[in-house]
């Protein structure tokens, strides 16, 4: 198994544009979850689906973030307009039933401007 | 508010020393503790976990010692090793019901040779 894909690996932007990260979680997995990690804050987890219904999504920082799972095999976190304070990695992760363990992706380090 | 709480920030070892991490939690509700490894660029991985009904379990030269009336666990690495030194993160989830990890700011370590 591939793992957990995550793209870009890197994404560096200006202030004010749009960021789309992308997650392919591990096949077989009922759950997925986006966090980010920042030295500061550690690991905060942003939102989570269970068979891609959104959850929980009281981590993500406002408005101007928002996360889709459009099937069992993608998800994407969407930052508009981004902000140099949302400069972070941020990771997604996927378990499977019954409540196994978490698998994290490679991040994406993102650098906004 | 931090679910779980993690201590020292940093610890510097030599190797061959004990580098013990310090994780502490409130909410009862939570059964299973895991602790997470990470290295540089890459994401957390699945190191060691435990459920309360034990209060020690070991897989090679990792420990997690559980005090479940304290709310309290660690993790010890035996014999430790410069190929250790990454940041280690303990985490908590519920016996029942959403299916997320609450994650320690976690711990960088360093063996030095």
């Amino acid at each position: 198994d591939a793992g957990v894909i995550q793209s870009p690996r890197h994404e560096v932007t200006e202030m004010g544009q749009e960021v789309t990260l992308r997650c392919k979680p591990i096949s077989g997995h009922n759950s997925l979850f986006w966090y980010r990690q920042t030295m500061m804050r550690g690991l905060e987890l942003l939102i989570y689906f269970n068979n891609n219904v959104p959850i929980d999504d009281s981590g993500m920082p406002e408005d101007r973030f928002s996360a889709k799972m459009p099937n069992a095999s993608f998800s994407t976190l969407k930052i508009q307009p981004s902000e140099p304070r949302d400069s972070a990695v941020y990771f997604c992760a996927s378990t499977g039933p019954p409540r196994g363990k978490l698998f994290f992706g490679s991040g994406t380090q993102l650098s906004v401007l | 508010q931090q679910q779980v709480k993690q201590s020292p920030q940093s610890l510097i070892v030599q190797k061959g020393g004990i580098p013990i991490i310090n994780c502490a939690y409130e909410n009862t509700a939570f059964d299973y503790f895991p602790w997470y490894q990470q290295f540089p660029g890459k994401g957390p991985a699945l190191l060691i976990a435990i459920r309360p009904d034990v209060s020690e379990k070991k897989e090679g030269r990792f420990t997690i010692s559980f005090n479940k009336s304290a709310k309290q666990f660690s993790l010890h690495i035996m014999d430790s090793q410069p190929g250790d030194s990454a940041t280690y993160f303990c985490a908590a989830r519920r016996q029942t019901g959403a299916n997320n990890l609450f994650f320690g700011t976690g711990t960088r370590l360093t063996v030095i040779p």
